[in-house]
């Protein structure tokens, strides 16, 4: 079957460095994408993996192992805007996209 | 330039009711796909179409059905609402076929009572 796994919750000191964790078992796997979305609101594009290595955008940066099938979401310099949930995703062969049920990130000051 | 739209923001519907939502995405963006979200869950894949053919389809039932016009916007149509509909619907788009970077819209409140 497909499933995604993810901590449900992480906890972080304002100005810290956290790492948000996804595994990940699908039929074609494609690539993997993280997604921010803050109560209320849609969830934003943050980055996407095709090939294993570390892609990095600013203060966050996602990393790949297509032969671990892990992949995690690292946040520097952590902002209490930061606060939100995080989602992992992948994108099939298929063109479905498959969400994991999220972390919810919680900044302490 | 704007980005995805999506019409109604908010929706009470009566069980056994049908509802149609709509989506505009972004300018020059072919691709259009469909979720379901319930509070507390991750976004759950519905449809993606892209040049109006549909390139993917999530486990939903056959009560949910989409179609993409020829200016790429699309309609997410629900037949026979049940309580368990009930769920923010969002809609995302992207450039090309395969779902790299999508973007997404505010999505639309769906109530059924």
């Amino acid at each position: 079957g497909q499933s995604l796994e993810q901590p449900s919750e992480v906890t972080a000191v304002e100005g810290a460095i956290v790492q948000i964790n996804c595994t990940y078992q699908t039929s074609g796997f494609y690539g993997l994408s993280w997604y921010q979305q803050h109560d209320g609101g849609a969830p934003t594009f943050l980055s996407y993996n095709a090939l294993d290595g570390l892609e990095e955008t600013g203060r966050f940066s996602s990393f790949l192992s297509r032969s671990d099938s892990y992949g995690y979401l690292l946040l520097q310099e952590l902002q209490m805007k930061d606060s939100a949930s995080y989602f992992c995703a992948v994108t099939e062969r298929d063109d479905k996209i498959i969400f994991g049920k999220g972390t919810r990130l919680h900044i302490l000051p | 330039d704007a980005g995805v739209t999506q019409s109604p923001t908010h929706l009470i519907k009566t069980r056994g009711q049908h509802v149609t939502l709509r989506c505009s995405p972004i300018s020059g963006h072919k691709s259009v796909s469909w979720y379901q979200q319930v509070l507390g869950q991750g976004p759950q894949f519905i449809f993606q179409y892209y040049e109006k053919e549909e390139r993917g389809r999530g486990n939903f039932p056959d009560r949910f059905s989409a179609r993409q016009f020829p200016n790429y916007s699309s309609e997410l149509n629900v037949n026979a609402l049940l309580l368990g509909d009930s769920a923010l619907y969002l809609c995302a788009s992207s450039l090309g076929s395969t779902n790299t970077e999508a973007f997404f819209g505010q999505g639309t409140r769906l109530t059924v009572v």
